[in-house]
């Protein structure tokens, strides 16, 4: 089945204790990307990924690293969370990255950092 | 300005009922135009392109107005089912998508 699978769903962690939320699409995609989704602001992407060692930031990067180190993965890193970044994640990917393909999304991480 | 705008709603409408809603975008380089559905607490998911002929998928139709920038979505004979939340989408220059914050339709028996 095609899908994009992250983990963990659900995490709630303590402020400054490192973190990463994993992403994994078996469809092939080039084209990876993390949004965070909060109420009333709708869809931010914080880093996206045009293909293997190719990153770049999104509109809310600062404090978030990624890496692209294979074709199917694209981890979602907090260094260092702060209570700013309780909210929900997406992982998206889609064949390419020209904005004129779908976005094939995961489930979602919600993370509760306290 | 937003790049993107959206009515929040919530749309409140009976069964069967025909409801539609906008979303006006502000960079005229936008080149494409998706309507994507959300169920609360899911991903969203691909609704439908909208292309400058406009298209129609069963009960769903979707415009596209560049002079006026902006796109539309008509939902037609509603259904219970059809309760969610609907995110305007726009792609344009490589990687840039723009998502709206969503229209909250309720569909009520």
């Amino acid at each position: 089945e095609a899908q994009v699978t992250q983990n963990p769903r659900y995490l709630i962690t303590v402020t400054g204790k490192k973190l990463t939320v994993t992403c994994s699409q078996n469809m092939n995609h080039e084209y990876m990307s993390w949004y965070r989704q909060d109420p009333g602001l709708g869809l931010r992407q914080i880093y996206y990924s045009m293909n293997v060692e190719v990153t770049d930031k999104g509109d809310v990067p600062e404090g978030y690293k990624v890496s692209r180190k294979e074709k199917r993965n694209f981890p979602l890193i907090l260094e260092s969370p702060s209570p700013n970044q309780t909210s929900l994640y997406f992982c998206a990917s889609s064949l390419y990255g020209t904005g004129t393909y779908e976005q094939y999304f995961g489930p979602g991480t919600r993370l509760t950092v306290t | 300005r937003k790049e993107v705008e959206q009515d929040p709603g919530p749309f409140n409408v009976p069964e069967g009922a025909t409801v539609a809603f906008n979303c006006t975008y502000s960079n005229s380089a936008s080149q494409s135009f998706f309507w994507y559905r959300q169920d609360c607490r899911k991903e969203p998911k691909l609704l439908m392109s909208v292309y400058s002929s406009g298209n129609e998928d069963g009960r769903f139709t979707a415009q596209l107005n560049r002079a006026s920038q902006y796109i539309s979505l008509l939902i037609r004979d509603s259904k219970l089912s059809d309760s969610a939340t609907y995110l305007c989408v726009l792609g344009g220059s490589a990687s840039k998508i723009i998502f709206g914050s969503g229209t909250r339709l309720s569909i009520r028996p």
